[in-house]
């Protein structure tokens, strides 16, 4: 079993829903989560950090640490079609060495 | 102005040859890394060096030798190189604390024929 588990999809939305990505991860010690967004031949971009659980608002996205569940997820409202682009999970005891999950490609379509 | 800057951008080569990715970041970062991208999109880390000393080395080949001259640059050496090294390499850098965040490169796209 991987450490980090996330969906690769791909994912295709029309433009304007609200778009819901996850991971689920089995190392109880991590307590940084973040989001990263790749977009093709590109490099990741950190889009939210959260340190522990809770939740954590920018913009029209939100990202959510369920610990107890050791699940976390990223809602994007209002999706936009430059919001297409592959989503990265990310987490670590610290920030420095972190687990990246496969990442979701997701498509939003006008 | 680029954050971090990685050259080349694209690199072919045959197997069994000897090459180098060069890294460079302007942000004053302490931290720098080396990740290796495969086909699935997985990325994992593989070296990391805070201000020119190595701190993390994953299970990775003797074959690869990361260098960093100095806290602003970390170079990554490959030698005799594999098939199975075709993949998108990225380099980081982060703060000194525990909680800064990376940021990226733009990648190097190597092929090995």
């Amino acid at each position: 079993q991987k450490e980090v588990e996330q969906d690769p999809g791909p994912l295709s939305v029309p433009e304007g829903a609200i778009v819901s990505l996850n991971c689920t991860y089995s190392n109880s010690a991590f307590q940084y989560f973040m989001w990263y967004r790749q977009y093709s031949r590109k490099g990741p971009e950190l889009l939210m950090y959260t340190y522990s659980s809770g939740n954590k608002e920018d913009g029209r996205f939100t990202a959510q640490v369920d610990k107890s569940s050791k699940y976390i997820s990223l809602f994007i409202r209002d999706s936009q079609p430059s919001d297409s682009a592959t989503y990265l999970c990310a987490m670590g005891r610290g920030a420095q060495k972190l687990v990246f999950g496969q990442g979701t490609r997701l498509t939003i379509n006008p | 102005d680029t954050a971090v800057s990685q050259t080349p951008k694209y690199l072919v080569t045959q197997m069994g040859n000897d090459k180098s990715i060069k890294c460079e970041q302007n942000l004053g970062h302490d931290t720098m890394y080396w990740y290796k991208q495969d086909s699935k999109k997985f990325l994992k880390i593989m070296f990391s060096y805070n201000n020119k000393e190595l701190i993390i080395n994953e299970t990775v080949p003797n074959r690869f030798s990361p260098k960093s001259p100095d806290k602003a640059h970390l170079n990554l050496h490959i030698n005799s190189l594999e098939l199975g090294d075709s993949a998108v390499y990225f380099c980081a850098s982060s703060g000194e604390g525990a909680t800064d965040t990376q940021y990226f490169g733009p990648g190097t796209r190597l092929t090995v024929l």
